[in-house]
Parts: structure tokens; sequence; C-alpha cells
């Protein structure tokens, strides 16, 4: 049974860079999509990016090239790196695997909270 | 960017009641939409895709339809594991967005 994992800081101050790991349990990240979704608290759903793990990589253009999409498969890990956050950055972040655009697994997200 | 809108924003139904969930596209998305429902405190789960295929496990009671720009997401008869918030999204072109999700609540 393929799991996701995400871990993070948790708490953070406006201007500082987060970085977030997915840790792919049960199967190979290679030859799949895989995507960060975030979620404000009480909101709806934002794509931040995606990677195929043969490289392709690509982020939302709303978040103005702030977000890198990264994986390390001898890891099975998927990495999310967004600078200058801001409060607007507090969301439950997600992890996520899809294929032809919908997404069929999830991870059980973790809430990143941005505040000075 | 495709703008996806759902309406309404949240209703009010009894188990029992056939209910019918409308997202409408800002340009055409072809058959590239996807449900999802999310209950509280869980991630997503994936209802829905090519407009209306079931995901693996999803029941019967769910169907999809539409095309281009406007979709329906219905449920024949509700049971109460159904009140939960529904997403659509889109997979025509990047970035893939969602709607802002439509609430069923026990009336």
């Amino acid at each position: 049974q393929v799991q996701l994992q995400e871990s993070g800081p948790g708490l953070m101050k406006p201007s500082e860079t987060l970085s977030l790991n997915c840790t792919v349990s049960g199967a190979p990240i290679n030859n799949f999509y895989w995507s960060w979704i975030r979620q404000p608290p009480g909101k709806g759903l934002e794509w931040v990016g995606y990677i195929y793990t043969g490289g392709r990589a690509n982020s939302n253009p709303s978040l103005k090239g702030r977000a890198t999409i990264s994986a390390d498969a001898s890891k099975r890990q998927i990495y999310l790196r967004l600078t200058s956050v801001t409060a607007a950055d507090t969301a439950v972040y997600y992890c996520a695997r899809f294929w032809s655009g919908r997404i069929s697994l999830w991870g059980r997200g973790t809430l990143v909270s941005v505040s000075s | 960017e495709i703008v996806m809108t759902q309406s309404p924003a949240t209703l009010s139904v009894s188990p029992g009641d056939r209910v019918t969930l409308s997202c409408r596209a800002s340009q055409s998305v072809s058959s590239d939409l996807a449900w999802y429902q999310q209950k509280g405190g869980q991630a997503p789960s994936l209802l829905m895709y090519d407009v209306s295929t079931r995901a693996a496990g999803v029941p019967a009671r769910f169907s999809g339809g539409g095309s281009g720009t406007d979709f329906t997401l219905t449920i024949s008869s509700l049971q109460s594991e159904d009140f939960a918030v529904y997403y659509c999204q889109h997979y025509k072109t990047w970035p893939y967005t969602f709607g802002q999700g439509t609430k069923l609540e026990i009336k």
C-alpha cells in the first residue's frame, strides 16, 4: 500500500524559506507525477506545483517563481521549497500523486503557519 | 488561468434527497474534469474523473455529467456519509485549478 507522509517546520516567520518533505513508502517514485497542493484554513484547494520524476517540474504562476519542487528517487522523497513566505502562505500542504491530471493518492497534509 | 466556479457554496439537504452540484469553467476544459470529496479534517479523495468515470470504490449513486464549460455532480440518494465538501478540478492546461467547493450540510 503506497503512503505519503509530509513533514515540515509547523511555524514560520514572514520572509523565511519553507522547506517541506514528502516521504513515499510502499512503491518507488519513478515514472509518476507528484504534486504539492495547499489549503488555507477554512478555504479551498490550490495546486502549488508538480514534478515528474523524469525531471520535468512546474509551479503555479500565481506564486511568482517562489516555489521549487524537486525529488530524490533514491530516498523516495519529494520536496517543496517556498521562498519569502507571508501569512498568505499559511495552509495545510498536501503531497499527492497524480496521473493524467487527476489526483489518486493524497498524504494527510502538514499545517504550516506563518506568523511574526 | 482557467477559473472554476462552483454553485451553490452551501446546500442544505436531507438524507435520501437527490442533489446536483454545479461547476462552471471560464473556458472550455473539454472532458478534463475531476470531482473530489473532502470530509472534515481529512485530505480530499477522488470521486470522478474525465467528467463521468467513477474512481475505484465510489458508489454508483454518484454520477457526473457535462462537457466544455458546464459540469454537474449528482448524488441520487444522499447517505449520511456523503455530507462533505465537494470540489471540481480541471486538468486541461497548467495551472490546474479547483473550484471553491460546495458544502453539503444536513437540513
